[in-house]
């Protein structure tokens, strides 16, 4: 039971260059997040799925996309990555009903 | 729109003494009420919740208290040991959304 993945760890880009994150849960959760956390701050919520094929906006969406690919999985993509969207991202699950939140290791990105 | 303040923004106590972290929400329909431990370079940890059906949980050396009247919940770790020191996140949810503090960092002096 690996709980929440997330790839990549790390990841440099250049302004201008796209990516994806990619996140997995195996707890079976309904509800999917993804927040970015910047230094010494709390965090803001980029986008949130509360089921499959299902998809908000949070907080902070702009320059953003999200998929919710299938039950598992949760992807968030950059598509012209900025100075600004440096930051530490963390993709989190939750179950619908308990509401218990359990956080990925989370993805250090710099955009230079 | 949602918010969540929380005080102080950081606590330094001596090893075995208490701590005491308070929270205040914004959205009376909020019912769940997480707190994460957050060490450095690593994941929010989920330490504690409460729901609103309940004014006070605890589990060993932390208890979180809750009331729903003033809108606050506050966090309290008794005996505190150095691997105590952390940032600590109170959040609050909204539907299936949750809205967080701006942490407080603890640090336990031994």
């Amino acid at each position: 039971n690996a709980g929440v993945t997330q790839t990549p760890k790390f990841q440099v880009l250049k302004t201008g260059q796209s990516m994806t994150l990619q996140c997995a849960q195996d707890m079976n959760h309904n509800s999917m997040y993804w927040y970015r956390q910047d230094p010494g701050m709390g965090l803001r919520l980029i986008y949130y799925s509360a089921s499959e094929g299902t998809t908000d906006k949070g907080e902070v969406p702009n320059g953003y996309n999200v998929s919710r690919l299938n039950k598992r999985e949760f992807s968030l993509r950059l598509e012209s990555a900025a100075p600004s969207q440096t930051s530490v991202y963390f993709c989190a699950s939750a179950d619908r009903y308990s509401y218990e939140q359990y956080f990925g290791p989370g993805t250090r990105l710099t955009v230079t | 729109g949602e918010n969540v303040e929380q005080h102080p923004s950081t606590l330094s106590v001596q090893e075995g003494d208490s701590a005491v972290i308070k929270c205040t929400y914004s959205d009376s329909a909020s019912n769940y009420f997480p707190w994460y431990k957050q060490e450095l370079g690593k994941r929010p940890q989920l330490i504690i919740d409460i729901r609103s059906n309940v004014g006070e949980k605890k589990d060993q050396r932390i208890a979180v208290t809750l009331n729903k009247t003033a809108k606050h919940f506050s966090l309290h770790i008794t005996e505190t040991q150095p691997e105590d020191s952390a940032v600590y996140f109170c959040a609050a949810n909204y539907g299936q959304n949750f809205v967080f503090g701006p942490g407080t960092r603890l640090s336990v002096l031994p």
